[in-house]
């Protein structure tokens, strides 16, 4: 059974509107979590990082929030733009453990 | 220019021969990973290491392997034994401390012929 399972496995927004994506997860404990973006043929790019004591954690339009009660995380996404369309992978642990990923696409 | 860097972009191999992938990065950082990225899928790690001299398999190491000579440099080698190595394949390094960036190259897309 994968250690890290992300949902919805895809999602189709209007450009403008909000999203959230979540991110269950039974290893524990850990030592960080990471939320990145990946375009379609290229490597992925972090979003965030939080440790295992932090709640939440921002870059601009994208918020990250960490419940480690419910061992669960989520990326908020507000005033979405068309170039948010990508894959979004939440990751694990130093070890380096890979969800696979939610596909978003923003429609104009 | 700093950065991690894949070459080459495509590779395309025969069934049978050995192919190594190259992955350089002059970030200095101590940890270095190689991922397998099938389609609609997510990564799944093959190999990493965290010091030079020294590595460690990963999820699917059966059919690859690796050489750390060089703190910038991790090579890896898809041999004949991989049953399918037909797949975009992502090296990454990033600092052993935990929270740090962990920076991905562009990607090499293998494809068995």
């Amino acid at each position: 059974k994968n250690q890290v399972e992300q949902s919805p496995q895809s999602l189709i927004i209007l450009e403008g509107k909000n999203c959230t994506l979540q991110c269950n997860y039974t290893v524990s404990p850990f030592s960080n979590l990471r939320w990145y973006k990946q375009d379609t043929g290229r490597g992925p790019v972090s979003l965030t990082i939080m440790t295992f004591s932090e709640n939440t954690k921002s870059n601009r339009r994208y918020t990250a929030t960490l419940d480690a009660d419910t061992k669960q995380s989520s990326l908020h996404i507000t005033a979405s733009q068309l170039s948010d369309s990508a894959s979004y992978i939440c990751v694990l642990g130093n070890d380096m453990r890979f969800g696979a990923g939610t596909r978003l696409t923003v429609k104009p | 220019d700093g950065g991690i860097t894949q070459s080459p972009k495509y590779l395309f191999r025969k069934e049978g021969q050995n192919v190594t992938l190259s992955c350089e990065q002059n970030l200095n950082h101590d940890a270095m990973y190689w991922y397998r990225q099938d389609p609609g899928q997510g990564l799944r790690l093959i190999y990493y290491s965290q010091i030079v001299n020294d590595f460690q398999k990963g999820d699917i190491a059966e059919g690859y392997s690796v050489s750390r000579e060089k703190k910038e440099s991790f090579p890896l080698t898809v041999t004949s034994a991989q049953k399918n190595p037909t797949a975009f394949y992502l090296c990454a390094s990033t600092t052993v401390r935990g929270t740090d960036t962990q920076y991905f190259g562009p990607g090499t897309r293998l494809t068995v012929l």
